[in-house]
């Protein structure tokens, strides 16, 4: 069955470093998007990406965060200057065009910002 | 903007009842909603999709079944098992927006 990947399971970095976060998304899938999860708290929406450009972004998407596609198969999140309030489980989700599975996650990577 | 409530936030049963897990969200227009397991310190797990056309879906002792009328979905569980102990979502689109989660615990 096909995974969304997401590497590295955990990224523990110091306050103000930049951290780039990586995912492979399913392979025939066009819209993209990064989640994350406060410990004890939601999931919460941060940024989607179609067309290889943001298509929709929340309010915690501030200049802090980028999205890129580099190449044909990674999807990309940096953190530029991290905060301790960034310290979260980051997913990664992927869909077809169709929306006909729904929407496929990986398994995550916590970021600990110390 | 659309909210998503989750009901009850925790649940604790004896194996082998049947329960019912409930979400309600505020934006009818939700097109397709999908409920999710996830594990402590895991993933999300892609349990069910109802699509906008639809009414529910079943997969094994799993049946979601979804009014957009009244803006609910209910997760039904039947015959509960110890494996079933996680936490549920369930998330509307679109952009998936999440509720809280209900904890399952069920015990031997």
């Amino acid at each position: 069955e096909p995974e969304v990947t997401q590497t590295p399971s955990h990224q523990v970095t110091q306050m103000g470093q930049e951290v780039i976060l990586r995912c492979v998304p399913i392979s025939n899938h066009l819209y993209f998007y990064w989640y994350r999860q406060i410990l004890g708290q939601k999931v919460e929406f941060l940024v989607s990406f179609y067309n290889n450009e943001i298509s929709e972004k929340s309010e915690i998407f501030d200049d802090q965060f980028s999205v890129e596609r580099p190449d044909g198969s990674n999807f990309t999140l940096k953190i530029r200057s991290t905060k301790l309030e960034d310290s979260a489980m980051y997913f990664c989700a992927s869909r077809d065009s169709d929306s006909l599975y729904g929407y496929t996650f990986g398994s995550g990577t916590r970021l600990t910002v110390v | 903007k659309q909210e998503v409530t989750q009901i009850p936030a925790a649940l604790s049963v004896p194996e082998g009842e049947n329960l019912v897990l409930n979400c309600s969200f505020t934006d009818s227009a939700i097109y397709n909603l999908q409920w999710f397991r996830q594990d402590p310190g895991k993933g999300l797990t892609s349990l069910l999709l109802i699509q906008s056309s639809q009414r529910e879906q079943t997969s094994g002792r799993l049946n979601a079944s979804l009014d957009k009328s009244s803006g609910r979905s209910t997760l039904y569980i039947a015959a509960s098992q110890p494996g079933d102990s996680a936490t549920y979502l369930c998330a509307g689109e679109a952009e998936l927006i999440f509720g809280q989660g209900t904890t399952l615990q069920v015990k031997p």
